[in-house]
């Protein structure tokens, strides 16, 4: 079964902090992983996409790692601001058009 | 760079009425996703249309329908509505070969159903 697996389910850190988010998944076939954030009621918003080949991926503060043998990925958030409390959510395409397969997200608190 | 338009923002509607929601793709997308969360939990894959013609279906209940229009913008019409329906309802848009980078979301249309 294509699952899509986030640790951890909340985190909670002080501005300016660093934090590491992560997502396992057992997806096949593998087209490409995404992060999103996503704030409270709002649609999801891109971060990375990753395909097979790439092992990294920097957006800002935001650094995405792939690991395709392990299938495992990775979200790095660098000097954490207040903003960026929100859900982090990981998104692996199973091939093809129409299927996307979520991560229950990470949510993630920033606190002054 | 213009994004995936969705309308209303909110919407509340009672129990049993109808409601319409709309989705506008980013220019030259011509595929359009929709789909429910409920809160606390994910994103539920509803239904697919490519070139005004579905292209999947998934867990939309025989109560609501979708469609693709001529301009490729997109309606999802929810009947006999029921609390349970309360959600945040978005919907993506890609071009059916971009599939590696071209899915984009909407901020999505919250529905209330009281």
């Amino acid at each position: 079964k294509n699952q899509v697996e986030q640790s951890p389910q909340s985190l909670i850190i002080l501005e300016g902090k660093n934090c590491t988010l992560q997502c396992n998944y057992t997806v096949s076939p593998f087209s490409n992983l995404r992060w999103y954030k996503q704030d409270t009621g709002r649609g999801p918003v891109s971060l990375t996409i990753m395909t097979f080949s790439e092992n990294t991926k920097s957006n800002g503060r935001y650094t995405a790692t792939l690991d395709a043998d392990t299938k495992q990925s990775s979200l790095h958030i660098t000097a954490s601001q207040l903003s960026d409390s929100a859900s982090y959510i990981c998104v692996v395409s199973s091939g093809g058009y129409n299927k996307l397969i979520f991560g229950a997200g990470t949510r993630l608190a920033v606190h002054p | 760079a213009a994004g995936v338009i969705q309308s209303p923002r909110h919407l509340i509607k009672e129990k049993r009425e109808t409601a319409t929601l709309k989705c506008y793709p980013i220019p030259r997308h011509d595929t359009v996703y929709w789909y429910q969360q409920g809160p606390g939990q994910d994103p539920q894959f509803l239904i697919s249309f490519y070139e005004k013609m579905q292209s999947d279906k998934g867990s939309i209940p025989d109560r609501f329908s979708a469609q693709q229009f001529s301009d490729y913008h997109s309606e999802l019409n929810m009947s006999s509505l029921e609390l349970g329906d309360s959600a945040l309802y978005f919907c993506a848009s890609s071009r059916r070969q971009g599939d590696n980078y071209g899915y984009t979301f909407g901020s999505g249309t919250r529905l209330t159903v009281v």
